[in-house]
């Protein structure tokens, strides 16, 4: 089966734009979940959907970030406005209905905000 | 504390076994994890452990869980050049599905 995609695999920016990122999770897949990998750390969640509503947003800094799932497939995430310190790779996930205890990455989008 | 403490580096010989320690934090999570990831690529599940096993195998992985201590393992036998990448562990937190990761291991092996 066709793994995680998403779009694009990187971009940069100046501070104060805006972007968006896109996910399209494994097919039938019920979760999702974005997570922020800084350089030389570990992923961080920042939003989980189950179909498309939100589970958690608990570390997602809403005065700049976004996300949505509209009809509970694709999804997307923005930041508006950037700031120096969202550079960070932005890795999609999303894990099967009947085993929500396994996650499944997507190749991930390298943001670099100059 | 708060963090999933791994550390930072390991170098082994080709042929030799690699073993990466984690430290977790949640003693009732319900699940610990072993991610590879590869230069410029995503995470790959490599293998999961349920919190109420001590250790699983699966072909040249296996892993070591220590309640007691709040320790995961993970030993790759036979370790070869295609493994080295960063390992991360991680654990799912008991609320939700939220998997709290380490900085990542380093593993570099040499020919």
């Amino acid at each position: 089966e066709a793994g995680v995609a998403q779009s694009p695999r990187y971009k940069i920016i100046e501070k104060r734009q805006s972007v968006a990122f896109w996910c399209n999770p494994i097919s039938g897949h019920a979760t999702l979940y974005w997570y922020q990998q800084i350089l030389g750390q570990g992923p961080k969640l920042l939003i989980q959907f189950q179909n498309n509503g939100v589970v958690d947003d608990s570390q997602l800094p809403k005065d700049r970030f976004s996300a949505e799932r509209l009809k509970g497939v694709d999804s997307t995430l923005k930041i508006q406005p950037a700031k120096l310190e969202d550079s960070a790779v932005y890795l999609c996930a999303s894990s099967p209905t009947t085993r929500t205890y396994e996650q499944y990455f997507g190749p991930g989008t390298r943001l670099t905000v100059t | 504390g708060e963090d999933v403490e791994q550390s930072l580096f390991l170098s082994v010989r080709e042929g030799d076994s690699s073993v990466i320690n984690c430290t977790y934090t949640d003693s009732s999570s319900t699940y610990l994890y072993w991610y590879k990831q590869e230069p410029g690529a995503g995470l790959q599940l490599l293998t999961y452990i349920f919190s109420n096993m001590d250790m699983k195998q699966d072909q040249r992985l296996t892993v070591l869980l220590n309640k007691k201590d709040k320790h995961l393992s993970l030993r790759i036998a036979d370790t070869q050049t295609g493994d080295s990448a960063i390992y991360f562990c991680a654990e799912r937190r008991e609320y939700g599905n939220k998997l709290v990761f380490g900085a990542g291991t380093i593993l570099r092996v040499k020919s």
